[in-house]
């Protein structure tokens, strides 16, 4: 079936650190992948998304490369800051449904 | 337009009692989904609409869950008879072709069952 696997937090950095949070996924023919945030007393908001093998996501300085030959989506930013604190969401859309993976809580420290 | 809507954000219920809780989606958005997101998960698919008509539903949605979309716009979704397994969020997002694949979620509504 169709499913995704994000590595489990919460992971907690400094201000300015690197981060990886890493996501696989496992789906039948070429799903759209996402990354989704969700602040604290907030909804889920899409933060970047890539449709087709070797596309790369980006948006406020998030990145995400589609690997199909290793079937993984994982979402990196090369220095992060305290507003960054939230959950995040590795996704699929297969047949018009989303499917989500556990979600990973990142803090981050000033 | 202020994306996709829900009321009410809270609530709170007994056991046993009936709930009601309603979406509207972005306004040209035609396709209307209902996921559900228990403490530490991540949102699982409940069932989803096209205009009016109810296309799938998911085998969590048992019948004491049953979900509207009668003019093709604002959806509801009832859950009758409470039990407090049904506690979670209930989040409402929407899609417009030719982009479906991508969907806008709403701030979702917060079910607690005493």
């Amino acid at each position: 079936g169709n499913s995704v696997t994000q590595m489990e937090g919460p992971v907690t950095l400094s201000e300015e650190a690197f981060l990886t949070i890493n996501c696989t996924y496992t789906a039948t023919g070429y799903p759209s992948l996402f990354w989704y945030v969700q602040y604290p007393g907030e909804g889920l908001q899409l933060l970047l998304k890539a449709t087709k093998a070797d596309d790369k996501g980006s948006n406020k300085g998030f990145e995400a490369t589609y690997r199909k030959e290793t079937t993984s989506f994982h979402l990196e930013k090369g220095s992060v800051q305290v507003s960054d604190s939230a959950v995040y969401f590795c996704a699929l859309n297969r047949d018009d449904k989303i499917i989500f993976g556990k979600g990973t809580r990142l803090h981050i420290l000033p | 337009d202020t994306g996709v809507s829900q009321d009410p954000r809270h609530k709170i219920t007994k056991r046993g009692q009936n709930v009601t809780f309603r979406c509207d989606p972005i306004s040209e958005h035609n396709r209307l989904y209902w996921y559900r997101q228990t403490l530490g998960q991540g949102p699982e698919f409940l069932t989803y609409f096209q205009n009016e008509a109810q296309l799938e539903k998911s085998r969590l949605l048992s019948d004491r869950f049953s979900a509207e979309r009668p003019k093709g716009s604002f959806s509801t979704l009832e859950i009758q008879r409470t039990e407090q397994g049904d506690s979670a969020m209930y989040l409402c997002a929407s899609s417009f072709p030719p982009q479906r694949n991508e969907q806008f979620f709403g701030p979702g509504t917060r079910l607690t069952v005493l």
